[in-house]
């Protein structure tokens, strides 16, 4: 069964100290691993798409990379804000489950200053 | 439109009545999403739609639940005999090919059953 875990599921930081969440998943085969970003009240907002095991992705202060069993988000020098809860998700190139995106329950990232 | 757009934003219902939820896509998007996000939980898959058509299914929770699309367009998610259960923010998403990357979701129709 294709799924994705993150951890942790909250993480609290001061201003500038830097950190990574965690996003391990399983899939029939991969298409495309999804970084998005949620503010409260409001829908998920796209970040990055990786495809492939040692691709990374940079933005800001962020940086994603893959592995084969896992994502990480790395945030550097993180401001207050950057609080927001960080969703990851995978596409399956296989299986029942192509063309949806499947989700993890997400990391909440509070930045205090 | 310039972004997904959805409606109510809110919407309280009484048990047992049905509900309409909308969603117009972006302009152009021909794969159309439905999630649902319960407090915490993840999104839930309920249906995907590439134009008019629903390849997959298998999310929706059960047959109350249903979902249309009309001239690969606006899209409705309806609930009949709503259950306390259903309350949650359900998404909708849209992108230009169904196998495309980068979703842009709506901001949600917040549903509470009381």
């Amino acid at each position: 069964e294709d799924q994705v875990t993150q951890s942790p599921e909250a993480l609290r930081l001061q201003e500038g100290e830097s950190s990574s969440l965690n996003c391990s998943y399983t899939v029939s085969g991969l298409r495309g691993l999804f970084w998005y970003r949620q503010d409260p009240g409001k829908g998920p907002e796209f970040l990055f798409t990786l495809y492939s095991a040692g691709e990374e992705k940079e933005k800001e202060r962020l940086k994603a990379t893959l592995t084969k069993k896992e994502s990480f988000l790395h945030i550097t020098a993180p401001k207050p804000e950057d609080s927001a809860t960080y969703l990851c998700a995978v596409q399956a190139r296989y299986g029942g489950s192509q063309g949806n995106l499947i989700f993890g329950k997400g990391t909440k990232l509070s930045v205090k200053p | 439109g310039a972004g997904v757009s959805q409606s109510p934003s809110n919407k309280v219902t009484e048990k047992g009545k049905d509900v309409e939820l909308r969603c117009d896509p972006i302009s152009g998007h021909t794969a159309l999403y439905w999630y649902r996000q319960s407090l915490g939980q993840g999104l839930e898959f309920l249906i995907y739609f590439q134009g008019n058509s629903a390849p997959d299914k298998s999310g929706l929770p059960s047959d109350r639940f249903s979902a249309e699309r009309t001239g690969g367009s606006v899209s409705t998610l309806t609930i009949q005999r709503t259950q306390q259960e259903d309350s949650a923010v359900y998404l909708c998403a849209s992108s230009l090919l169904w196998e495309n990357y980068g979703y842009t979701f709506g901001s949600g129709t917040r549903l509470t059953v009381v």
